[in-house]
């Protein structure tokens, strides 16, 4: 049972256009989302994240915004830029659960140059 | 400040052995978590150490256990080892298992033979 999805593998983008990457939850226990990026051989490092009670949260060139309605929510990266090329995970605290995170598959994602 | 070490970095055992993996916690963090991530999934949660007490488990059978030292840092075992249990094995250390604290470890690649 994947309470957490990433159902794009893989994204393409140009340089300096913008990436979107997305995330689905079944649980509607969880109150707070996290992105994770991971380069290889590196562990994954946090990126953004937002409560369960927000619909929009920004630092710099990434925006995370949750749809709760919807049980969706979306990283953008404006302007994208080559060494944002990682694998990008989705990743939920479940109300309750204290510290265990559940993860999505990942997302790999490509800016061209 | 030091960041999470893990060790050995790349294991090759052979089904039916037992593996030990380990990771040193970042300085000033006294919770320590496991995951495992099979090759093209996100990470899973394995289980949560605190103050040397195992604080939370995910879906792993008992072959899978911990040990968390005086010092913070942290042990995984696995016993009777299987070919599924070929992995990346991450550590992530914390300050009282805060999520938004995660520091992950560049992992343990274990290959089950």
């Amino acid at each position: 049972d994947q309470q957490v999805k990433q159902n794009s593998p893989s994204l393409s983008v140009q340089e300096g256009r913008i990436s979107i990457l997305n995330c689905d939850y079944t649980n509607s226990m969880f109150d707070y989302f996290l992105w994770y990026k991971k380069y290889p051989a590196e562990g994954p490092t946090f990126l953004i994240s937002i409560s369960s009670i927000k619909d929009k949260n920004e630092d710099g060139r990434f925006t995370v915004f949750l749809n709760k309605s919807a049980k969706h929510l979306s990283l953008h990266i404006v302007p994208s830029q080559p060494g944002d090329s990682a694998v990008y995970f989705c990743a939920a605290r479940r109300s309750g659960a204290g510290n265990m995170l559940t993860f999505g598959g990942g997302t790999r994602l490509m800016v061209k140059p | 400040e030091t960041g999470v070490t893990q060790s050995p970095t790349h294991l090759i055992k052979t089904r039916g052995q037992q593996v030990t993996l380990r990771c040193s916690s970042q300085s000033g963090h006294n919770t320590v978590s496991w995951y495992q991530q099979a090759l093209g999934q996100g990470p899973q949660f394995i289980f949560q150490y605190y103050r040397e007490e195992e604080n939370g488990r995910g879906n792993f059978p008992p072959r899978f256990s911990g040990l968390q030292f005086p010092n913070y840092s942290s042990e995984l075992n696995v016993n009777a080892l299987e070919l599924d249990d070929s992995a990346l094995y991450l550590c992530a250390s914390s300050y009282k298992g805060a999520v938004f604290g995660y520091t992950f470890g560049s992992g343990t690649r274990l290959t089950v033979v």
